[in-house]
């Protein structure tokens, strides 16, 4: 069945390091991808979404690319601040439109 | 962006009794969702609703669980009767359309807690 695999359950960085977060899907037909973010004490709120395949998201200066070819839709960003600590969620949405959460990945980014 | 409200935030009860979740979703949407996280954990789908009607729920969605949305008001979550395992966070959600490339927006959710 379809899936996203996010294999890291915690980042730690510091400030203006770069933030590379990993993941991968399984489905069948071509999906449309979504990085959501979620603070603490809020629900997951939309980060950036692809609908192509081959195609760049852009948001706030987190950057992911789908990549049908690897199945993989990588979160990544320049220079991470503070403000940036939060749960990172990859979600896929299929042709059936059945959604489905990555694990989610926790970002701890220090002064 | 848009907004998705939820009340209460949160919600301590004794096992056994009901509970109404309430959900106001973005003015324009037609779709709703209700999703449960237990603390620190995965994102969990239970059910979607459209046109007053349950289109697809989950095992996690028990029979004690239904759902509703009378004459455009609040879209319901209701736990009866609650068992412990239903403490958790419970997150409303909803879209204007059901495209694969429709966006959720999410409500800050309402922490129940089962005694």
């Amino acid at each position: 069945g379809d899936s996203v695999t996010q294999m890291q359950g915690q980042v730690t960085l510091s400030e203006d390091d770069f933030l590379f977060i990993n993941c991968t899907y399984s489905t069948t037909w071509y999906p449309t991808l979504f990085w959501y973010v979620q603070y603490p004490g809020e629900g997951p709120q939309l980060l950036l979404k692809v609908t192509t395949a081959n195609n760049k998201g852009i948001s706030r200066g987190f950057e992911a690319t789908y990549d049908k070819r690897t199945t993989s839709f990588h979160l990544q960003k320049a220079s991470v601040q503070e403000s940036d600590s939060a749960v990172y969620y990859c979600v896929l949405r299929n042709n059936n439109n059945r959604i489905f959460f990555g694990d989610g990945t926790q970002l701890v980014v220090k002064p | 962006g848009p907004k998705v409200l939820q009340i209460p935030s949160h919600q301590i009860i004794d096992m056994g009794q009901m509970v109404t979740l309430n959900c106001d979703p973005v003015s324009n949407h037609l779709y709703f969702y209700w999703y449960k996280q237990i603390l620190g954990q995965q994102m969990e789908f239970l059910v979607n609703f459209y046109n007053g009607k349950v289109m697809e729920k989950s095992k996690l969605f028990k029979d004690q669980f239904s759902v509703e949305r009378p004459d455009g008001s609040y879209f319901t979550l209701k736990i009866q009767p609650t068992a412990l395992e239903d403490s958790a966070v419970y997150f409303c959600a909803s879209s204007t359309g059901l495209g694969s490339a429709e966006t959720l927006y999410f409500g800050s959710g309402t922490r129940l807690t089962v005694l």
